[in-house]
């Protein structure tokens, strides 16, 4: 099975401390792995997405940033959050390929307070 | 740039009701649309696709018709139930292969017995 874990579930984190979320995928080897944040009202919106280890494309500027340190592995980080990093982040795979399905993983629930 | 335009919501049925969420989207060349379904604190689940015009995607009594000429992707069930009650988001896929989605804002479904 293609499984894309996530971790952790849930965060709640103070404004100005650190951020680390982690995303793994399994049966599938250098997938495009993206990063998806849901906001309230916001609708869904594209982070940064990597095409292989150390390579990352970021869609939006802002507090975040990504690394792909291994091949099945795919992180989000900050320095210091803001309340507004606050929401739904999402971790999507593509196995490749121009017309392949993106799956999503389960989700990271952050508060930041 | 591309976009995707879905009724908001909420949309509250009978259980039994015809459903149609409207999407419609703008895109240059020839995109893949897709239906995702959001049950509440879970990711998203791939609902059903089209990758070219006059396809038609299907999956658990619901389907949608690629329209290229009316650039639409609308949502249908013939009879709902209280379970199909989620958030649905209607998405394209530009291609190019690395591409993120462009996703909607989501269309809140519920579903009363």
């Amino acid at each position: 099975s293609q499984t894309i874990h996530q971790w952790p579930a849930t965060l709640v984190q103070p404004v100005g401390s650190p951020l680390s979320l982690e995303c793994t995928v399994e049966g599938t080897s250098n997938p495009n792995l993206y990063w998806y944040r849901q906001a309230a009202g916001r609708g869904l919106q594209l982070l940064f997405y990597s095409v292989g280890i150390g390579q990352i494309s970021s869609e939006v500027p802002q507090n975040l940033s990504a690394s792909r340190p291994q091949d099945r592995q795919f992180i989000l980080s900050s320095k210091k959050l803001l309340l507004s990093d606050s929401g739904f982040y999402l971790c999507a795979r593509r196995a490749g390929g121009g017309t392949d399905t993106q799956y999503f993983g389960p989700g990271t629930r952050l508060t930041v307070l | 740039g591309n976009s995707v335009t879905q009724m908001e919501g909420p949309v509250t049925l009978s259980e039994e009701a015809f459903l149609t969420i409207n999407c419609t989207y703008t895109a240059t060349g020839y995109p893949s649309l897709f239906w995702y379904v959001q049950y509440p604190g879970e990711g998203l689940q791939l609902l059903l696709k089209a990758t070219k015009a006059d396809d038609k995607g299907s999956n658990k009594g619901f389907e949608a018709t690629y329209r290229k000429e009316t650039t639409s992707f609308h949502l249908e069930k013939g009879s709902v139930q209280v379970s199909d009650s989620a958030v649905y988001f209607c998405a394209l896929d530009p291609g190019g292969g690395a591409d993120g989605l462009t996703f909607g804002k989501g269309t809140h479904l519920i579903i009363q017995p």
